[in-house]
């Protein structure tokens, strides 16, 4: 079993449409990152987080330490979105990553 | 804005040579990290590196690999023989602080644009 789980593994959804990805893990962690990359390649982090919500833009990223768990949320999704978004862990000194989420927004 | 660099952006190899994947992380950054990304599949830890020292390593990181920081900027992936399978995207990371529980906190990790190796 994945230390890290990421549900959908594929979303296709319309332009402007709210966007919700889900992560639970099984181990202990330090933080939580949420991660994109792009088509051709690159990994831009998004957020880090070990406690609570935070927000950038129109993106959202929620955790639940007790239930281990958190989402990103996209607002008034967008075709430039289009990306596949990582869920990943910081545990000891290395990160562990789910497989993404793969993301497209039709305009 | 500062960046993690890497070079080359793409190198083809034969089985069985030996590879240098070069790095130069963000220049007040501590902590350096190399993963790969195998085509089609999840990025996965290769290694962390603090302090001249190797302080993580994954099960994928065998006596084929090595990592060195020579001069004080770059970071080097060294691959001694490689295999067909060791063809995948290789990423460095940096980081200003521990990137995990012991003895600090997580931060946030800057990654590099890849090097595409290819062994044939």
């Amino acid at each position: 079993k994945n230390e890290v789980e990421q549900s959908p593994q594929n979303l296709t959804a319309q332009e402007g449409e709210f966007i919700t990805i889900n992560c639970s893990y099984s181990v202990g962690i330090s933080a939580l990152h949420w991660l994109q990359q792009h088509p051709g390649g690159g990994i831009v982090s998004l957020f880090m987080l070990s406690s609570g919500k935070k927000k950038h833009g129109r993106l959202i990223a929620t955790i639940n330490i007790q239930e281990k768990h958190s989402s990103l949320h996209i607002t008034a999704s967008h075709p430039r979105d289009s990306a596949v978004y990582i869920c990943a862990v910081s545990r000891d000194d290395k990160i562990i990553f789910g497989k993404g989420t793969r993301l497209h927004i039709l305009p | 804005e500062p960046e993690v660099t890497q070079t080359p952006s793409h190198q083809v190899t034969q089985m069985g040579q030996e590879v240098i994947l070069r790095c130069v992380p963000i220049s007040n950054h501590l902590y350096f990290y190399w993963y790969r990304q195998i085509l089609g599949q999840k990025v996965e830890f290769l290694v962390s590196f603090y302090n001249n020292e190797i302080s993580e390593k994954s099960e994928i990181f065998d006596d084929q690999f090595s990592v060195e920081r020579p001069d004080g900027s770059n970071f080097t992936l060294k691959i001694r023989s490689t295999k067909l399978e060791d063809s995948a995207m290789y990423f460095c990371a940096s980081s200003p602080l521990r990137g995990g529980l012991a003895g600090g906190r997580a931060d946030t990790q800057y990654f590099g644009p890849g090097t595409r190796l290819t062994v044939l």
